[in-house]
């Protein structure tokens, strides 16, 4: 069965760290891009962080450029979001999805988790 | 940026046809993707490329893009078929993945 599941997520102070994992399995991971896409309460999707099959293409949206770092694993069928300086408009759910193909760019998301949530509060 | 505009609502009676609108400039030279989200639950694909299908979505569903508008057609359209749906570009020139806003779809 083709499957994500992200894990990761909790309550955080602002300006504290966390590191989201999303573990895939059931399709060739190293062959696809990724991608991280957050959804605040009650509010629409916003594309967070996208990372081709090699690594060798990374985006990030200008609302966490310079706060959030993408990676993979491949190995480890993996992909991880570091976040630093968390601010409370980062409380999202958080859903990691499979692109269609290899390329991070023009392709739409096939496969999603069901997401983890991630609070950030005082 | 590149930004991508739909309208909050629709509503349509059950059989009859549905379109969700999202407007973009000259977003016909573009490949727009749809979700369908339920409560609770991850969004799923819907139409991809404007207009190709995924595996195990019904035809019913179909999709255009010319001009400023790209939209998604859900023909006889059933009670399960109340969602969000959102349309999804990449821009090129920020090199930013782009979703609209969501439209919520009611069936009456």
């Amino acid at each position: 069965e083709v499957q994500l599941v992200e894990s990761g997520g909790t309550l955080v102070q602002p300006g504290r760290s966390l590191r989201l994992s999303c573990e895939a399995s059931g399709f060739n991971f190293d062959d696809y891009a990724m991608h991280w896409v957050r959804q605040a309460p009650g509010k629409g999707l916003e594309w967070v962080s996208g990372i081709s099959w090699n690594s060798g293409s990374i985006g990030y949206a200008d609302s966490v450029k310079g706060r959030v770092t993408i990676s993979r694993d491949n190995a480890k069928n993996s992909l991880y979001l570091q976040m630093n300086s968390l601010r409370g408009e980062d409380t999202a759910l958080y859903f990691c999805a499979k692109a269609r193909s290899g390329s991070r760019g023009i392709d739409g998301f096939d496969i999603w988790g069901q997401g983890t949530v991630v609070s950030v509060s005082s | 940026s590149y930004v991508l505009t739909q309208p909050p609502s629709v509503s349509v009676a059950p059989g009859k046809t549905a379109r969700v609108i999202c407007g973009g400039n000259n977003i016909e030279g573009k490949s727009v993707h749809w979700y369908q989200q339920k409560p609770g639950q991850a969004p799923v694909l819907v139409i991809y490329y404007d207009s190709d299908r995924p595996s195990g979505i019904p035809e019913r569903f179909s999709g255009s893009n010319s001009g400023n508008t790209a939209t998604l057609t859900i023909s006889r359209v059933e009670a399960g078929d109340e969602a969000d749906y959102y349309c999804q570009v990449w821009d090129s020139s920020s090199d930013h993945v782009v979703f609209g806003g969501g439209t919520t779809l009611t069936v009456l």
